[in-house]
């Protein structure tokens, strides 16, 4: 069983929606939860952390954090062409060590 | 944040030969990470690369197949070895910022393949 998991995908949506990403884990040992997008043939992108439960809202984005459940979320409202790219979630031990889900693609069609 | 520059940004090698891949960052940084990420696949790291100690590798990676160097604070470059068509990947380096437990600066990648 992997350490991470990601919801695999790949979604489509239209301009505007509330798109939901979404990944579970099962070390109890990450303390740091990231969300990165990667732009094809780009190196990924550092979107969003946290590191506490909870939620932690950046512009259209929302980052949510459940460590009793071990699940964690991204939430990007009012969906854009431009936010077209495949996100991963990575998370971390106090050791640094990042642990990256699979990724999810996400097409917003116009 | 830093910028990382690097080369080349792609390559086509013949198997059995090596490539080195160097990774340029504009300000020092204390831990340097090479990943690998396959087609549709997400990363697996390679390997910490920390100036002036040798590289640590993780498992079902070795240094023969992988030699790293880490001269200085700036600079670091991953060679790939011996090369077979499942080498064929996209070689990452990145960054950790200093102090910093999360959110890594990842360069553009080397997309490798081997024919």
């Amino acid at each position: 069983q992997k350490e991470v998991e990601q919801d695999p995908g790949p979604l489509s949506v239209p301009e505007g929606a509330i798109v939901s990403l979404n990944c579970t884990y099962s070390n109890s040992a990450f303390q740091y939860f990231m969300w990165y997008r990667q732009y094809s043939r780009k190196g990924p992108e550092l979107l969003m952390y946290t590191y506490s439960s909870g939620n932690k809202e950046d512009g259209r984005f929302t980052a949510q954090v459940d460590k009793s459940s071990k699940y964690i979320s991204l939430f990007i409202r009012d969906s854009q062409p431009s936010d077209s790219a495949t996100y991963l979630c990575a998370l971390n031990t106090n050791a640094g060590k990042s642990t990256f889900g699979d990724g999810t693609t996400l097409t917003v069609k116009p | 944040s830093a910028v990382i520059s690097q080369k080349p940004s792609r390559d086509i090698c013949q198997r059995g030969t090596s490539l080195t891949i160097q990774c340029q960052v504009d300000s020092q940084v204390t831990m340097m990470f090479w990943y690998r990420q396959q087609p549709g696949q997400s990363l697996t790291l390679i390997a910490t690369a920390n100036q002036g100690s040798e590289a640590t590798y993780e498992s079902g990676f070795v240094i023969d197949k992988f030699p790293i160097s880490r001269p200085n604070l700036t600079f670091s470059t991953l060679t790939v070895s011996n090369m077979s068509p499942e080498d064929s990947s996209i070689y990452l380096c990145s960054v950790e910022e200093d102090g910093t437990y999360y959110g890594y600066t990842f360069g553009s990648g080397t997309r490798l393949t081997v024919v």
